[in-house]
């Protein structure tokens, strides 16, 4: 089993629409998370962090599951501008060397 | 404009060249990293120096070797590489490496052809 999984999409939503990314990890270990967005050809950049109460940030939701391994990222009233790629990504503990990062999943959002 | 500034953006070479990879980072960070992008995979770290000191080295193939001369400045320099190495190479740094804040500012990446 991969580290971290994520379904590689593309999920192709209208504006508006409301759009939620799972994520899972393999090493029950495991203590931080993160989502990470990567726009087409260009590097990526930490989006929000994944507390265990789960967390918000504007129109973007992150829930973490510990029991399942599961992690979540809910967008509503998606703009097109939120078109990208999305990767979930998994510290290991320790340090920052232990990011893993998922392949990450695409969406793009049409008018 | 991003913190983390890599040189060249765009690199071709054949299998017998010698060329190297140039990242510098602007934010006063304490670690650099070496990320390997390529199709359809996820990123993979390659290497990982805090305070110049490499402290990760992720079973990296000897035909990729890294260089940190201070604290702003990383190398990877490239030598007989493989078609296979083709991908966006990716710097990245972060204040510290010690810590699980989980944040690392990325350079715009080096993309890579290797004929």
């Amino acid at each position: 089993r991969k580290e971290v999984e994520q379904d590689p999409g593309p999920f192709n939503v209208p504006e508006g629409a409301t759009v939620a990314f799972n994520c899972t990890y393999s090493n029950s270990a495991s203590q931080s998370f993160f989502w990470y967005r990567q726009d087409c050809r260009k590097e990526p950049k930490l989006l929000m962090s994944v507390y265990s109460s789960g967390n918000e940030d504007g129109r973007f939701t992150a829930q973490l599951n510990r029991a399942s391994q599961y992690i979540s990222l809910l967008i509503r009233d998606s703009k097109l501008s939120d078109s990208a790629t999305y990767l979930c990504v998994v510290n290991r503990g320790g340090s920052q060397g232990n990011l893993i990062f998922g392949k990450g999943t695409k969406l793009s959002v049409k008018p | 404009e991003t913190g983390v500034t890599q040189t060249p953006r765009h690199l071709v070479m054949g299998m017998t060249n010698k060329k190297s990879l140039k990242c510098e980072q602007h934010l006063g960070h304490n670690a650099m990293y070496w990320y390997k992008q390529s199709a359809k995979k996820p990123l993979e770290l390659m290497f990982v120096y805090s305070l110049e000191e490499r402290v990760e080295n992720n079973s990296v193939p000897s035909r990729f070797s890294p260089e940190c001369p201070n604290s702003s400045h990383l190398f990877l320099h490239l030598h007989t590489l493989q078609p296979e190495d083709s991908a966006l190479y990716l710097c990245a740094s972060s204040p510290g490496y010690n810590t699980l804040t989980g944040e690392l500012f990325f350079g715009e990446g080096s993309r890579l052809t290797v004929l």
